[in-house]
C-alpha cells in the first residue's frame, strides 16, 4: 500500500519570502500522479499543482511550484512570494495511475502560517 | 458552473441517531468519492460510486455506514446509531470519469456527534 508523509506538522514564513514544505512517498509502481491540496479555515480543499510522475520537468503555476525527486520519492512544494491568503493546511496526495485507480492518499499535512 | 456542493455544512447528531450527508456533484461528472478527516489527519478514502452503482466501498466501516448515488438526486452517506467517533469532517468530490486526473472536492459537512 502507498504512504504519504508531511514530516513538518507546522511551518511559518514571512509575507513575501519563500518556503518549502516536504512530503515523500512510498510505492512499488512508476507511473502515478502527486498532488499539493490547499485547505484554507473554509475546508475547501483546493488542487494547487499537480505533477505526472513519467513527466521529469517540475510542475509550476504561478509561485507554486514543486522539486520532484523520483529515486529519493520526495515532492516538496515552494511557495514564493509568500502572501496572507497562502495561510492553509496543504496536503501532499498519491494517486496511482494504473486501471481502476483513483483513490487519493492523503498525508496528514503542513499548517502553513505567514506571518505579516 | 457550480461545484460539488455538500449539504449541510454543519450536522450535529446525538449518540445513536442517523446522519444523512448529501453531495451534489459538479455538472456532468458520474463519478463520486467520499472520504472522511479526522482531526488532525488527512483525508481518508471511504467509498466510490457511479450512479447507481457502488465501485469501491473498501474505506467504508462494516457497519452502520452506507452510501447510494441514485439516478437522479444527489449521493447520500449515511451513518446509522451515530457515535462519538463518527465526529469528523466527511468530504465529497467528483469527477468526470474514473480515470481522472482531476477530483473536486466540495466544502465537506462537518458532522458533531454529542
Amino acid at each position: 500500500a502507498q504512504t504519504v508523509t508531511q514530516s513538518q506538522p507546522e511551518m511559518s514564513v514571512q509575507e513575501a519570502e519563500t518556503v518549502t514544505l516536504s512530503c515523500t512517498y512510498d510505492t512499488s509502481e512508476s507511473d502515478y500522479y502527486l498532488f499539493w491540496y490547499k485547505q484554507p479555515p473554509s475546508r475547501q480543499m483546493i488542487l494547487v499543482i499537480r505533477q505526472e510522475a513519467y513527466k521529469q520537468q517540475n510542475a509550476t503555476e504561478n509561485r507554486f511550484s514543486v522539486n520532484f525527486q523520483k529515486a529519493a520519492k520526495s515532492f516538496s512544494l515552494k511557495i514564493s512570494d509568500s502572501q496572507l491568503g497562502d495561510a492553509a493546511m496543504y496536503f501532499c496526495a498519491y494517486r496511482s495511475s494504473g486501471a481502476g485507480s483513483y483513490q487519493l492518499t492523503f498525508g496528514k499535512g503542513t499548517k502553513l502560517s505567514v506571518i505579516p | 458552473n457550480a461545484g460539488v456542493m455538500q449539504n449541510p455544512r454543519h450536522l450535529v447528531r446525538r449518540r445513536g441517531q442517523e446522519a444523512r450527508l448529501r453531495c451534489s456533484p459538479m455538472k456532468g461528472h458520474s463519478h463520486v468519492y467520499w472520504y472522511r478527516q479526522l482531526p488532525e489527519e488527512g483525508l481518508k478514502f471511504m467509498v466510490y460510486l457511479q450512479k447507481e452503482n457502488i465501485i469501491d466501498e473498501s474505506g467504508m466501516p462494516k457497519e452502520r455506514f452506507s452510501a447510494e448515488f441514485p439516478k437522479e438526486g444527489p449521493s447520500i452517506l449515511r451513518i446509522q446509531q451515530v457515535v462519538r467517533g463518527d465526529s469528523a469532517a466527511y468530504f465529497c468530490a467528483s469527477s468526470l470519469t474514473g480515470r481522472h486526473t482531476e477530483a473536486f472536492f466540495g466544502q465537506g459537512t462537518r458532522l458533531t456527534v454529542v
